[in-house]
């Protein structure tokens, strides 16, 4: 079976502060792993995946994430958090040899920015 | 392009009642997905289906069915509405490997 870890109900952080959302999580097998974020009533966004190679993946918005296998991890960064940014974020994941594709999502982390 | 989209956006039922959820995607995704979010709990998959007349059980199936008779459309159904069901329902597609694209979502309440 699949989980997904997010440890935080929310983080707050200044604008222009770095933003760090975290997210552990266990799948038999290599993981393809992925971030949405969520505005209020709205439907789910994409902001990147890592399905192999390199660790550091670069996505939307200024967002990326670091894949590491040690630790079952795949935080989600960025540098310099804008007011904007607050929003409802979700860490997936799915078992690479999944051909159905189903994702197992994390309970949300929401994210405040303020002024 | 549309991509994804949900009818109704809002609906009310009472306790017994039934009702269809429609989901249509206009990418030509194989993959589709219906989904409910409740507070605290993240996403839950009810039901999926990776081609035009194949559907499969998710986490929660309970209390749903689902149907696909055209690629681009996923309907969900509830035969009898519970409290227990109330809930904001997303549909999703994709490609085998690609991230999902989700639709904006159903508020549902039931009485």
């Amino acid at each position: 079976a699949q989980s997904v870890a997010q440890p935080e109900d929310q983080v707050n952080v200044a604008e222009g502060n770095p933003l760090t959302v975290k997210c552990t999580y266990s799948v038999s097998g290599n993981p393809y792993l992925f971030w949405y974020v969520q505005y209020p009533n709205r439907g789910l966004q994409f902001l990147l995946k890592y399905i192999t190679g390199d660790n550091l993946v670069k996505g939307s918005y200024g967002f990326e994430a670091e894949f590491n296998k040690s630790q079952t991890s795949f935080h989600l960064k960025k540098p310099s958090a804008l007011v904007s940014d607050s929003a409802l974020y979700f860490c997936a994941v799915r078992a690479a040899t999944d051909s159905w594709g189903k994702l197992q999502f994390g309970a949300g982390t929401q994210v405040v920015v303020t002024p | 392009n549309a991509g994804v989209t949900q009818t109704p956006k809002f609906r009310v039922l009472k306790t017994g009642q039934s009702m269809t959820l429609l989901c249509a995607q206009d990418m030509n995704h194989e993959y589709m997905y219906w989904y409910r979010q409740d507070p605290g709990m993240g996403l839950r998959l009810i039901h999926y289906s990776v081609g035009e007349g194949t559907t499969a059980k998710g986490e929660v199936p309970d209390g749903y069915n689902v149907s696909r008779l055209k690629k681009q459309n996923f309907l969900l159904g509830l035969e009898s509405a519970a409290p227990s069901q109330t809930s904001v329902y997303f549909c999703a597609s994709s490609r085998v490997s690609d991230e999902q694209f989700f639709g904006p979502g159903t508020r549902l309440t039931v009485l």
